[in-house]
């Protein structure tokens, strides 16, 4: 089993719509997680972090977390082409700090 | 706050000569930084962590005599790719993460996200 899983996509949602991105974890005793968006050819960038069981909302975006399904979700509400990109899950190993990525999930959005 | 800068952001070398890439974090220091590699179509692979003032410490496979990595300061990590071969043309992305000052608790709250650099495209030929 990988440490972060995602599935890969491509996740094809129509303008307006809602995109809705899955990741689940193996390491039970993990505390924080992380959204990061990376456009083609750049580095990713930090969209939401969470570490309480729920709902987090900022704008657009909804993070949720569910520590005892070992579940992290990602809504992007009032999707816009511009959300049209690779979405990472991250999870800090416990030793080091190490940051663990999902394979990441590819969003489309259509005009 | 939290800004890492990278530089440079594409390097073409020839075979058998050496590169050094560059990750500052401008507004904290950062006693910890991370260096990733990318392949495309794939996701973020983490090679090293850097460690101030002491060895980096390279995770499972990673050549630790062809991946240099030198963090002399608190704001200054350099990966140095060396004798590079057409298979190490990838993208290169360092990582530093800014925590609070005091006690910190890992999931107090906050958003102490890991802040990458704009990331280095090496080619190789």
């Amino acid at each position: 089993q990988k440490e972060v899983e995602q599935n890969s996509g491509p996740l094809s949602v129509p303008e307006g719509a809602i995109a809705s991105l899955n990741c689940t974890y193996s390491d039970r005793v993990s505390q924080s997680f992380f959204w990061y968006r990376q456009y083609s050819g750049k580095s990713p960038e930090l969209i939401m972090s969470i570490y309480s069981n729920g709902d987090k909302e900022d704008g657009r975006f909804t993070a949720q977390l569910n520590k005892a399904s070992q579940y992290v979700s990602l809504l992007i509400r009032d999707s816009q082409p511009s959300d049209s990109a690779t979405y990472l899950c991250a999870v800090p190993k416990a030793a080091g700090n190490k940051l663990t990525f999902g394979g990441g999930t590819r969003v489309l959005v259509k005009p | 706050g939290a800004v890492v800068s990278q530089h440079p952001s594409w390097v073409i070398c020839k075979s058998g000569t050496s590169v050094k890439i560059e990750c500052r974090s401008l507004d904290f220091q950062a006693t910890t930084m991370f260096w990733y590699r990318q392949f495309p179509k794939q996701s973020l692979m983490l090679m090293a962590t850097s460690n101030e003032g002491s060895k980096a410490t390279y995770e499972q496979g990673v050549e630790k005599d062809k991946f240099l990595i030198n963090h002399a300061s608190l704001t200054l990590s350099t990966l140095t790719v060396t004798s590079a071969h057409p298979e190490d043309s990838s993208f290169y992305i360092c990582s530093a993460r800014k925590t609070p000052s005091g006690a910190f608790r890992e999931g107090s709250g906050g958003n102490y996200g890991y802040t990458f650099g704009s990331g280095t495209r090496l080619t190789v030929v």
